[in-house]
This record gives C-alpha cells, structure tokens and sequence, in this order.
C-alpha cells in the first residue's frame, strides 16, 4: 500500500454513459497525476496537477475526458460519453515533482 | 507516446539466477526511474538515478545509467518466485510526468 487511494477499484459502464473515477493521494504530495494503461502497455501520462492548477492538460485524449482538483487533495477524472476504446486502468499518482511517484492501485474501466 | 523501450520484452529464469533488463530512451532527461508492477495492479517505485549518476544500488537491484548512450539496465541478483512482475522504465524530464516504456514481464521459477 503506497499511501494513494482510488476509488472504484472496478467499473463497468455502457456505451455513452458518463464515469468519473476518484483519487486521494498522500496528503503531503503537491503533485498528484494521473494515467492511463492498457493492456501489455506502459502507463500513457494524461495530466496533473500542482496544488489545485492544473498545469498540463495537452495529454488528455480527447475532449470528453476531463479531471479536476478543486482544493489541491483529492482529484477527480470524469469520462463522457464513454467508447468501447476507452476500456483500460486509470492509474493515479502523487509526488514533490522531480522524485518519485507513488501510484495507486487504479481503477479498471470497462465498456460494453 | 512511449518514449523508453525495454529489452527484452519477456523474460523467463529459475529462481537464483539474475535477471537483467535493459532500456533506452530517446530526449534528455532530469533522472530515470523503474517500477515494478504485480498483475493487475498499481505500480510500486523501485529505485530513481539522476541524470548526473551511473550507477545505483538498492538491496538485490543495481541501476546503470548511460546518458551518452540514452539507455539504462537494471539487475536484480539471486532472483525470487516473488520477483515474478513486470518491470518498467520512466524517463522525467522536467519533473512533470513520467514517459514509460512498453515493459518487460519477468517470470521466476522455483
């Protein structure tokens, strides 16, 4: 257990539904970022965030994919309209930035 | 993108012996990390060498870092059943993200 917690572990969705998964990093962490892996890949960076700005975003697949971090702790990445294409783990991690990261044990996302 | 490749992408030993992986990477980088990754699950950090460093030891594992080269190896000596998982590299850059590669799966027999 790294410390970082992320919630569900698991979900199931259709086709077009919304989804929003949810990490809690370790609270001392300024950083905190979030993945994405699919099967026999390395995690793919989607974005992060320093406090509550979001600082890189470019990352993010497409425009139906979107995070938040509203009072620098928690952090939130929601999914619109989810695609069959988007059936992966979320890994999040938190860190100080130039060090390592400690990842959670991310959430699998499936679409039917 | 992936920007770290390991070599090799599987591999298969008896317990005792030591497993070497190598990677390369393609930019500059502030320090490369490897993680170690149990099926299905979160990745657990390893060990982090500086891009002003060429060689790291932690317990069983010891790092190299060519930077002429752009590539990195990682040995884990007297290797155990528990060894078994997949094993990444990241590249850092800025410290804003890490670049991981495609992995290799490490599989120990007892």
């Amino acid at each position: 257990d790294t410390g970082v917690s992320q919630n569900p572990r698991h979900k199931i969705t259709k086709r077009g539904q919304n989804v929003t998964f949810r990490c809690d990093p370790i609270s001392e962490h300024n950083r905190l970022y979030w993945y994405r892996q699919t099967l026999g890949q390395g995690p793919e960076f989607l974005t992060y965030f320093q406090n509550e700005a979001q600082l890189e975003k470019s990352r993010l697949l497409s425009d139906r994919f979107s995070a938040e971090r509203p009072k620098g702790s928690f952090s939130t990445l929601e999914i619109q309209r989810t695609e069959q294409g988007d059936s992966a783990m979320y890994l999040c991690a938190s860190g100080l930035g130039g060090n390592e990261q400690f990842f959670g044990p991310g959430t699998r996302l499936t679409v039917l | 993108s992936q920007q770290g490749e390991e070599d090799p992408q599987a591999l298969s030993i008896q317990e005792g012996e030591n497993a070497t992986m190598n990677c390369s990477y393609k930019t500059s980088i502030n320090n490369l990390q490897w993680y170690r990754q149990n099926s299905g699950r979160g990745l657990v950090h390893l060990i982090l060498i500086r891009s002003n460093e060429r060689e790291k030891h932690s317990g069983r594992l010891r790092v190299t870092l060519d930077t002429s080269k752009k590539s990195s190896s990682l040995l884990i000596t007297a290797s155990r059943a528990a060894d078994t998982a997949s094993y990444f590299c990241a590249t850092d850059n800025a410290g804003n993200m890490l670049t991981f590669g495609g992995g290799t799966r490490l599989m120990v027999k007892p």
